[in-house]
């Protein structure tokens, strides 16, 4: 079964400290990988969403990805406490196209 | 611009009761429509999937089912409530023919009591 693991947390963080969130990921085909955040008792919303190797950078927000180590992770630089969430993993299966997310990182910035 | 919305957003339910829970989207034509859960701490769980009317497909075994009546409704039933059904439900759709990105309606609280 194709799987999607990140590390539960929480990640306590200093204010304007960089939070680096990671994910790993068994699917060898997978092309399309997203970070969501989820703010407790809330629906996911999308982050950031990334499909070549390399960096991919948003504002506050740089996505990685390493395709040869099946490796995704979410950089949040100047942290600030409204950034306090979990933050879900997710990669497209290569072969059926659905989303398989991970368990998401809780995320808690301290001021 | 695309919207999603779904209700409703809270409910308490008792054991064996029937459930439904409504999803619609709007400002977009045939898309792929999702019915996720969440327990408490847990991660997504893809619960139904559909990629027009009437086509309906189940990743998991369970009491619920779905159906898709409208190209923007997505209906998840229940004819018999367990408690192991609480949870968390999201409603989400993304574009047919490959789309990627994933959007979330606004979530459904479901407490079985």
């Amino acid at each position: 079964q194709k799987e999607v693991e990140q590390n539960s947390g929480p990640l306590s963080v200093p204010e304007g400290a960089i939070a680096s969130l990671n994910c790993t990921y068994s699917d060898r085909v997978s092309q399309s990988f997203f970070w969501y955040r989820q703010y407790s008792g809330k629906s996911p919303e999308l982050i950031m969403s990334i499909y070549s190797n390399g960096d991919k950078e948003d504002g506050r927000f740089t996505a990685q990805l390493n395709k040869a180590s099946q490796y995704v992770s979410l950089l949040i630089r100047d942290s600030q406490p409204s950034d306090s969430a979990t933050y879900l993993c997710a990669v497209k299966d290569g072969n059926t196209g659905k989303l398989i997310f991970g368990q998401g990182t809780t995320l808690q910035v301290k001021p | 611009s695309q919207t999603i919305h779904q209700w409703p957003a809270t409910l308490v339910q008792p054991v064996g009761s029937p459930l439904s829970l409504e999803c619609t989207v709007e400002g977009t034509s045939n898309p792929n429509l999702y019915w996720y859960r969440q327990a408490a701490g847990r991660g997504l769980q893809l619960l139904f999937y559909s990629v027009g009317i009437g086509q309906i497909s189940s990743e998991v075994p369970q009491n619920l089912s779905a159906s898709r009546p409208q190209d923007r409704q997505f209906i998840l039933s229940s004819k018999k409530l367990l408690l192991s059904d609480s949870g968390f439900y999201l409603c989400a759709w993304n574009r047919g023919q490959n789309g990627n990105t994933i959007y979330f309606g606004e979530g459904s609280w479901l407490t079985v009591v």
